[in-house]
């Protein structure tokens, strides 16, 4: 069974370049979640899709991001236009109930 | 405000021995909690967790405690192998289906 896949691995652009990362979910997830970690420091939740519904957005920085879910299945986050301060990974994560979500291996994003 | 905290950033223990990993939280309605265990370039990956109304979980080398009246969980590995080498993260969830993370310890296991 494939895990959650991330694309891209990597990615460098300039300061108010737009980015958009996307996620694959472990097949039959409803529940698919983006976390990002900052410099090394604690890996914080962004928001949670049930389906494509964005069951709760909380941790969303600013209205530079947006997150879509098409059709309940993969989902992307875009960045527009990115700072330097989005830089960091981006992880995305899937699970069917409440607990023990599995993550993709993350999107280490570099603003310059 | 870090309601997740992991005061150790690194852990270094022979390899055989216990490895203790400590995490302390702040909030009282957390009601479940997990450790996930990253190597460099990957995810996170789960390793294990227990409910607020227990006070330990065992599975194979890995044992969590939680003691709430201290508000603290604590991650015992033993015995320490070589490819525990890894950075730890302490998670809680506050109800909901997000988490609340440390910002982990890193564990090295010296043969």
């Amino acid at each position: 069974e494939a895990g959650v896949t991330q694309f891209p691995s990597h990615s460098v652009i300039e300061k108010g370049q737009t980015v958009t990362l996307r996620c694959d979910p472990i097949s039959g997830h409803d529940n698919l979640y983006w976390y990002r970690r900052v410099m090394g420091k604690e890996i914080k939740f962004l928001l949670h899709f049930v389906k494509e519904s964005k069951q709760d957005e909380s941790g969303m920085p600013n209205n530079r991001f947006l997150a879509e879910r098409t059709g309940g299945t993969y989902s992307t986050l875009k960045v527009q236009p990115a700072e330097l301060e989005d830089s960091g990974v981006y992880f995305c994560a899937s699970s069917q109930g409440r607990l023990e979500a599995f993550f993709g291996q993350g999107t280490r994003l570099t603003v310059v | 405000d870090q309601q997740v905290k992991q005061n150790s950033p690194s852990l270094s223990v022979q390899e055989g021995r216990i490895s203790i990993l400590n995490c302390d939280y702040t909030n009282s309605m957390f009601d479940y909690f997990l450790w996930y265990k990253k190597y460099p370039a990957e995810g996170p990956t789960f390793l294990i967790s227990i409910s607020s109304i227990k006070d330990k979980n065992e599975d194979g080398r890995f044992t969590v405690f939680l003691n709430k009246s201290a508000k603290h969980l604590s991650l015992h590995i033993v015995p320490s192998q070589p490819g525990d080498s890894a950075v730890y993260f302490c998670a809680a969830s506050p109800g909901t289906y997000k988490y609340i993370f440390g910002t982990g310890t890193r564990l090295k296991v010296l043969a």
